[in-house]
């Protein structure tokens, strides 16, 4: 099976921009969580989707939000970019809802906000 | 929500040596503890996890131990290799009704394993 997949790999966005990520889960996964990776903060949880609903939020202003498509493929939006946002953005992949479903990563998008 | 706490942040050991790496969370409905191994440049990969009702999990060379009433975890890793270096990531869930888990991380521990 083909892994997690992310587009793009890398990002270069100025201040105020939007940008939109986007991740293809691995085939029959049906539930995608995004999080954000910065050396200083770790991995952060932003949200999680299943079957196209928002199930899980992290503790991420209004300006993070995302969405699931039918196919299980998820997008994530930051708008109004600040230099903060500067980070690794990882989306990873499981199969069910429950909750010792192992959560397999994409290789990630960086994003770097000049 | 949960906060879960990792150290040490950075762990050098020379190799054949053991390693060891603490985490504590703070919600005592967390149930499963997944450990991430990312080596650089690379997306995190599970490498082995434990559920609240067992105690301990080994896997080789890798173990993972886990005490609920002091609500802490811990990774040990035996006989270390030089391809044993990467950051390493604790993370523990927390169930929700209707919904997937969400996984809380810790901050991670940069492993050096010196030939």
């Amino acid at each position: 099976k083909a892994g997690v997949t992310q587009t793009p790999r890398y990002l270069i966005k100025t201040r105020g921009q939007q940008v939109t990520l986007s991740c293809s889960p691995i085939s029959g996964h049906r539930s995608v969580s995004w999080y954000q990776q910065t050396p200083g903060q770790g991995l952060q949880f932003l949200f999680e989707y299943f079957s196209e609903t928002q199930r899980n939020k992290g503790n991420f202003p209004g300006r993070f939000s995302g969405r699931q498509f039918s196919n299980s493929r998820s997008e994530m939006n930051v708008s109004t970019l600040e230099l903060g946002d500067s980070a690794l953005y990882l989306c990873a992949s499981s199969f069910g809802a429950g909750n010792y479903n192992e959560q397999f990563f994409g290789p990630g998008t960086r994003l770097t906000v000049l | 929500g949960e906060n879960v706490e990792q150290h040490p942040s950075t762990l050098s050991v020379q190799e054949g040596d053991s390693a060891v790496i603490k985490c504590t969370y703070s919600d005592s409905a967390s149930n499963y503890f997944p450990w991430y191994k990312q080596e650089l440049g690379k997306r995190p990969q599970l490498i082995i996890d434990i559920r609240s009702n067992v105690g301990e999990k080994k896997d080789q060379r890798i173990a993972v131990t886990l005490n609920k009433t002091a609500k802490h975890f811990s990774l040990h890793i035996t006989e270390t290799q030089p391809e044993d270096s990467a950051v390493y990531f604790c993370a523990a869930t927390q169930p929700k009704r209707g919904s997937n888990y969400k996984l809380t991380f810790g901050k991670g521990t940069l492993l050096t394993v010196n030939p």
